[in-house]
């Protein structure tokens, strides 16, 4: 089956640091999505990716979609502590559905003030 | 922005009853609504797709006649997990899509189930 690795696993930082995490896929896809996911709450979309090679800035974040097509990463610049919580990546267009989504493992992030 | 809304958002029942949990998009319509399910520590995984109007689509290894699914309107779609049993809790989260595109998917904020 389709399999979305996600890295690293967990990041703890201390405020102000940069973070970057990525995603790669087996297979190709045409949209990649990045969430966030406080404790406890349903996942907010951060930033979607509709291109190759597609950079997209939200705020402190930034998002790339890979040339490849098979993977993404997303950058945080100068963390702050509601930084804090889980992110994934997502792949649109799972199972040949454009809404259904298939999501990575999840980089837990602590960030130390 | 738009909401979808879960209810209850956590419950607890002995094993071997039947819980249901509803998922509700509140300021538009969905003909779709998807329900994930998420171990601690884990991601989200595709349970199945909720049709309103028709039968839900289950993703493999789900099993349809434990987590029953009705879209009984275009705004909600429950999920009854029957005869639960502790290796059933879990953190059930739903998701609806907006007409506009995939970026207007949007996440209720989870039901936790615990199956005592």
């Amino acid at each position: 089956g389709q399999q979305l690795n996600q890295s690293p696993q967990s990041m703890f930082i201390q405020e102000g640091e940069d973070v970057s995490m990525n995603c790669t896929s087996s297979s190709i896809f045409n949209t990649w999505l990045w969430y966030k996911q406080d404790p406890g709450e349903g996942p907010v979309l951060l930033i979607a990716l509709y291109k190759a090679g597609e950079l997209t800035s939200n705020g402190r974040l930034t998002a790339q979609f890979g040339i490849t097509r098979k993977d993404s990463f997303l950058n945080i610049s100068a963390s702050i502590p509601s930084d804090v919580g889980i992110y994934f990546c997502a792949l649109a267009g799972y199972g040949g559905a454009t809404n259904k989504l298939i999501f990575g493992t999840g980089t837990l992030l602590a960030v130390q003030p | 922005g738009a909401v979808v809304s879960q209810h209850p958002s956590w419950v607890i029942c002995k094993s071997g009853t039947s819980v249901k949990i509803e998922c509700r998009s509140l300021d538009f319509q969905a003909t779709t609504m998807f329900w994930y399910r998420q171990f601690p520590k884990q991601s989200l995984m595709l349970m199945a797709t909720s049709n309103e109007g028709s039968k839900a689509t289950y993703e493999q290894g789900v099993e349809k006649d434990k987590f029953l699914i009705n879209h009984a309107s275009l705004t909600l779609s429950t999920l009854t997990v029957t005869s639960a049993h502790p290796e059933d809790s879990s953190f059930y989260i739903c998701s609806a899509p907006n007409a506009g595109g995939i970026d207007t998917q949007y996440f209720g904020p989870g039901t936790r189930l615990t199956v005592l």
